[in-house]
């Protein structure tokens, strides 16, 4: 089975801080995403990428970056982490485009 | 317009009954359509694929109607373990997957 892995499962940040949540995968895939889950907003597309190196804005990209410099590993950074930016944070990755895609088990940050 | 709509509910039903979900998309192009489920306070995980021709899976079963533009999910002989919120997730050329909100689930004892 394909595991994504996300490197912590709840965080507490204070505002200001940068923040960096890493994801990796194990199963070779191409394509890498970040989303966050709010309460009745369903899931939000912040990032993704479809290749090493590549990088595309997805529906809410303000107030985060992101950096793939090996195939496995997909980090997002909070450049100034923000209480608005408190949430759960899902990282996915799909072997293509047409596939479906296996998410970690989360990151809840919390910003105070 | 919304890309993806589902009703939140909640659904509350008991156990062994038959209860069905819509979702309906606003692209006419779209190519793939999956139902993904996710329990509480976890991560969503993939429950099925929807082929156009309608598929099953045990007490599962996903029916796509392009002309009308919405999926369904029928869920036969409920349980308790079947209690959780169900995302309808459309693909549309080479994007990202287009998650709708979740219905949610609850099947009582």
């Amino acid at each position: 089975d394909v595991k994504v892995t996300q490197s912590s499962r709840y965080l507490v940040k204070r505002t200001g801080e940068k923040v960096f949540l890493e994801c990796v995968q194990d199963m070779d895939h191409e394509n890498m995403f970040w989303y966050r889950q709010d309460p009745g907003l369903g899931l939000r597309l912040i990032y993704f990428s479809y290749d090493v190196k590549m990088k595309e804005k997805g529906d809410i990209p303000e107030g985060y970056s992101v950096s793939r410099e090996k195939k496995e590993r997909f980090s997002l950074i909070l450049e100034s982490a923000s209480t608005n930016q408190t949430s759960m944070y899902l990282c996915a990755s799909s072997l293509n485009a047409g596939s479906g895609y296996t998410f970690g088990s989360g990151t809840r940050l919390t910003v105070v | 317009r919304k890309e993806v709509e589902q009703d939140p509910g909640p659904f509350n039903v008991p156990e062994g009954a038959t209860v069905a979900f819509n979702c309906t998309y606003s692209n006419s192009a779209s190519q793939s359509f999956f139902w993904y489920r996710q329990d509480c306070r976890k991560e969503p995980k993939l429950l099925m694929s929807v082929y156009s021709s309608g598929n099953e899976d045990g007490r599962f079963t996903a029916q796509l109607n392009r002309a009308s533009q919405y999926i369904s999910l029928l869920i036969r002989d409920s349980k308790l373990s079947d209690s959780a919120t169900y995302l309808c997730v459309v693909l549309s050329g080479n994007t990202p997957l287009v998650f709708g909100k979740g219905t949610r689930l609850s099947v009582i004892a």
